[in-house]
C-alpha cells in the first residue's frame, strides 16, 4: 500500500531564510508521481511540482527546488529566501501504478510553514 | 487560466439530510476526482470517475455516497443521509487524461457542515 510521511508538522523562520520541506513515501510500484501541493489560508490546493519514478533529475524553479532520491525514498522541497507569502500547509503527495498518470492522489498530514516577517 | 469551480463554497445541513456538492472541472480534462479534508487532517482520496463511471474509490465512498456527471460540464457528489462526521471540507480535481499527464487542478473546496 502507498503511504506517504511527513514528519515536520509545524516549520517557523523568519522572511529570506532558505526552509527545506522533507517528504517520504512508501510504494511497491516501480511507476509512480510524486507531488507537492500548498494549500494557503484560503484553503484552496494549488499544485506546485510534479516528478516520475524515472526522473531523478533535480530542479529548481524559481525560488523551488526539489530533491528526489530513491534510494532513500524521498523527495524533499525547499524553498530559497521565503516569503510571507509562503506561509501555507505543505502537502506531499503520490500517485503510483499502471494508470498511474491518473489514479488517486495518496497524501501526507501536511507541514504547516509561518514565515515571519 | 482555466479553472475547477466548486458550488457552493459553504454548505449547511442538518443530521440525515441529502446534500448535493457541484464542481465543474476544466473543460477538456477527463478524469475527475472527490476528496476530502477533515479539519486539521490530511486530504482523504473518495473516488475517482473517467468515461462516466467509477474508476476507483475509497473505502470511505460507502453507500451512502454517490457521483454523477449529468451533463457534459457539471461532476457532482451526493451524500444521501449525512452525519455528523462528514462535516469536513470537500475538494474536487479533475486531469486531462492523457498518457503520462496526472496533474490534478483542485477547486477552492466546499465546506460542509453538518449540524
Amino acid at each position: 500500500a502507498q503511504k506517504v510521511t511527513q514528519a515536520q508538522t509545524e516549520i517557523s523562520v523568519v522572511e529570506k531564510e532558505d526552509v527545506t520541506l522533507d517528504c517520504v513515501y512508501e510504494t511497491r510500484d516501480t511507476t509512480y508521481y510524486l507531488f507537492w501541493y500548498k494549500q494557503p489560508p484560503s484553503g484552496e490546493l494549488v499544485f506546485l511540482i510534479r516528478r516520475n519514478s524515472f526522473d531523478e533529475q533535480n530542479e529548481i524553479s524559481g525560488r523551488y527546488s526539489w530533491n528526489f532520491q530513491k534510494s532513500t525514498s524521498s523527495f524533499n522541497f525547499t524553498i530559497t529566501a521565503s516569503q510571507v507569502v509562503d506561509s501555507a500547509v505543505y502537502f506531499c503527495a503520490l500517485s503510483e501504478g499502471y494508470t498511474g498518470a491518473n489514479s488517486k492522489l495518496t497524501f501526507g498530514k501536511g507541514i504547516t510553514l509561518s514565515v515571519r516577517p | 487560466e482555466p479553472e475547477v469551480t466548486q458550488t457552493p463554497s459553504h454548505q449547511v445541513t442538518q443530521m440525515g439530510q441529502e446534500v448535493i456538492l457541484r464542481c465543474v472541472p476544466i473543460s477538456n480534462h477527463l478524469y475527475f476526482y472527490w476528496y476530502r479534508q477533515i479539519l486539521g487532517q490530511k486530504v482523504e482520496f473518495l473516488v475517482s470517475f473517467y468515461n462516466n463511471e467509477i474508476s476507483e474509490k475509497s473505502e470511505i465512498f460507502d453507500d451512502q455516497f454517490s457521483v454523477e456527471r449529468p451533463d457534459g460540464s457539471n461532476f457532482t457528489l451526493k451524500i444521501r443521509s449525512t452525519k455528523l462526521e462528514d462535516s469536513a471540507m470537500y475538494f474536487c480535481a479533475s486531469s486531462e487524461g492523457t498518457s503520462g499527464q496526472n496533474i490534478q487542478y483542485f477547486g477552492a473546496g466546499t465546506r460542509l457542515s453538518v449540524l
